[in-house]
C-alpha cells in the first residue's frame, strides 16, 4: 500500500511557528490531509490539499505542497498550548481510502 | 461535515470475549470504513462497509476475527471477536462527505478506545 511518513515528535515555545513535514510515495493522490487527534479524540479534519496546487492558507494554518518530491507540509502560524496534539498527514486513493502517516506529536511550551 | 456517533466510546474486556462497536451517521452514506489505531501508532484500515454487500477486508484482516454488519445506509458494527491484549486499540469508523468536494473528505467517528486484559 501507499506509504506516508512523518516525524515522530516536534516541540515549539507558545508563539513560534510550527512546520510538521510529510512525505507519501502516490503520486496519483488527488487530496492530501492534514487532521489534529487531541488527546481521548477523535480525528479532526484540519485542512486539505488539492494536488494540483502548491500551496493552501487558512488562517493560521498553511499547506504547501512539493509534488514533484512527494513532500507535504503544515505550518502552524502563531503555535498556542492548544494546539498541543498529534497531526496526521494522509492522502486518499479513488476509493477514499485513506493512508495515513505515524502522526506528529507537537508539544507547545508555555 | 457527517456526525458520527460510536459506540461504547471505551471498553475494558476479558480476553477470548467478543465486543461490537456501533456506527451511526447522521446521513445515509454508500460506504463506511473501519480503522484501527494501535497505542502509539497510526491509523490502518481494516474494512469497507458497503450497504448491501459484504464488506471489503484490507490485508492482513479477516471476516472471522472482525465481522462487519451494514444493515442500512446510516448504521455499521464492527465485532472484534475472540479477543486478545493485541486487540487493545482505538477503533474508528469514517464516513466520506456529501457532494462536491466533500465527497473527498473523510469524517471520524471519536473511536472507542479498547482494553483487553
Amino acid at each position: 500500500g501507499e506509504d506516508v511518513e512523518q516525524s515522530l515528535f516536534l516541540s515549539v515555545r507558545e508563539g513560534d511557528s510550527s512546520v510538521i513535514n510529510c512525505t507519501y510515495t502516490d503520486s496519483s493522490s488527488t487530496y492530501l490531509y492534514w487532521y489534529k487527534q487531541e488527546p481521548g479524540a477523535g480525528l479532526q479534519l484540519l485542512t486539505y490539499i488539492f494536488s494540483n496546487m502548491d500551496m493552501k492558507q487558512d488562517q493560521r494554518l498553511t499547506v504547501l505542497l512539493n509534488k514533484k518530491d512527494k513532500h507535504l507540509s503544515l505550518r502552524i502560524a502563531d503555535t498556542q498550548t492548544g494546539d498541543s496534539a498529534i497531526y496526521f498527514c494522509a492522502e486518499g486513493d479513488n476509493f477514499n481510502k485513506f493512508y495515513f502517516g505515524s502522526g506528529t506529536k507537537l508539544n507547545v511550551k508555555p | 461535515s457527517a456526525v458520527i456517533s460510536q459506540k461504547p466510546s471505551r471498553d475494558i474486556c476479558q480476553r477470548g470475549t467478543s465486543l461490537t462497536i456501533q456506527c451511526q451517521v447522521d446521513s445515509q452514506v454508500t460506504m463506511m470504513f473501519w480503522y484501527r489505531q494501535q497505542p502509539g501508532q497510526s491509523l490502518t484500515l481494516i474494512a469497507t462497509a458497503n450497504q448491501g454487500s459484504e464488506a471489503t477486508y484490507e490485508s492482513g484482516f479477516v471476516i472471522d476475527k472482525f465481522p462487519i454488519s451494514r444493515p442500512n445506509l446510516t448504521f455499521s458494527t464492527l465485532t472484534v471477536s475472540n479477543m486478545s491484549p493485541e486487540d487493545s486499540s482505538i477503533y474508528l469508523c469514517s464516513v466520506p462527505g456529501q457532494g462536491g468536494l466533500a465527497k473527498n473528505i473523510q469524517y471520524f467517528g471519536a473511536g472507542t478506545r479498547l482494553s483487553v486484559l
